[in-house]
C-alpha cells in the first residue's frame, strides 16, 4: 500500500458543528502532516507529527485540533470553524529515511457555511 | 529566509511541444529541491527531487529538472507535453525535516 487515504473527500459544515477529518497510511511512515490549501495557492503547513507526537504547530487556531492515535492514523478535529476556513485540507506523510519528501493524500474539500 | 519563486503564473503550450517551468530559490545551505504536480481537486504528487550529485534529475511521467547552483534555479522540463500534463506545478525547497517552502505554483494549460 503506497497511498495516503483521506476521508471524507468533501465536507460541508456549519459554524457550530463539530466534525473530524481522517488520514491513514500503511507505508510505515513515522512523520505525518496536515496542510491547508486555498484555491490557486500553495499548501500551508499546519501541524507535524513525529512518532505520534506533535512536533510543529504553525500557530494554528485552537478550533483545529490534531490527533495521532497511532502510527498509521492522523485526525483533524474541527469545531466552531469560520467561513474563511473553507479550503482543501491535505494530509501527508514522510518516511524516516527521507523526511524531506512528502507523500500527499487527495485531500478533503471543506466548506464552512 | 528561504524562498521559492515561480516566475510564470500560467503557461500554455500545444500538445507535443516542449515545456520548461522555471523555479528560483533562495536558501543559505545546500538545497533539497522538489517538483510536485497537482491535478484539480487532488493532492500533490512528487515528480522528482534533487538532494545532491548529478544536477540533471529524472522524474516520473517523462519529466526532468536541472539544478544550477550559480543561477539558484531548478527548472522543470519535458520534451513533449501530453494533454494529461495539464495541472498545477509547485516547486519546493525543504530546509529541514519538518518544513518545506513552496512556490506559488504555475498553472499549465495544454492546447490540443
Amino acid at each position: 500500500d503506497t497511498e495516503v487515504t483521506q476521508t471524507p473527500k468533501h465536507l460541508v459544515m456549519g459554524m457550530t458543528n463539530k466534525k473530524s477529518l481522517k488520514c491513514e497510511q500503511h507505508m510505515g511512515h513515522r512523520a505525518m502532516y496536515w496542510y491547508k490549501q486555498k484555491a490557486k495557492k500553495p499548501p500551508e503547513l499546519m501541524f507535524v507529527y513525529s512518532y505520534e507526537k506533535l512536533s510543529i504547530n504553525e500557530s494554528v487556531p485552537s478550533r483545529f485540533s490534531p490527533e495521532c492515535p497511532n502510527s498509521s492514523l492522523l485526525n483533524l478535529h474541527l469545531h466552531a470553524l469560520q467561513p474563511e476556513d473553507s479550503a482543501l485540507y491535505l494530509c501527508a506523510s514522510s518516511p524516516l529515511a527521507q523526511q524531506r519528501i512528502r507523500f500527499f493524500g487527495s485531500g478533503t474539500q471543506l466548506s464552512v457555511l | 529566509a528561504q524562498s521559492v519563486t515561480q516566475p510564470d503564473i500560467h503557461i500554455t503550450v500545444s500538445e507535443g511541444a516542449s515545456l520548461e517551468l522555471r523555479c528560483n530559490y533562495s536558501y543559505g545551505a545546500t538545497p533539497y529541491l522538489f517538483w510536485y504536480v497537482q491535478s484539480p481537486g487532488q493532492g500533490l504528487q512528487l515528480l522528482l527531487k534533487y538532494f545532491s550529485g548529478d544536477t540533471l534529475v529524472q522524474g516520473i511521467k517523462g519529466f526532468e529538472a536541472e539544478f544550477k547552483r550559480s543561477q539558484s534555479s531548478f527548472n522543470l522540463r519535458k520534451p513533449s507535453v501530453h494533454w494529461s500534463d495539464a495541472a498545477e506545478y509547485f516547486c519546493a525547497v525543504a530546509h529541514n525535516a519538518g518544513k518545506s517552502t513552496f512556490g506559488d505554483g504555475t498553472t499549465l494549460t495544454v492546447k490540443p
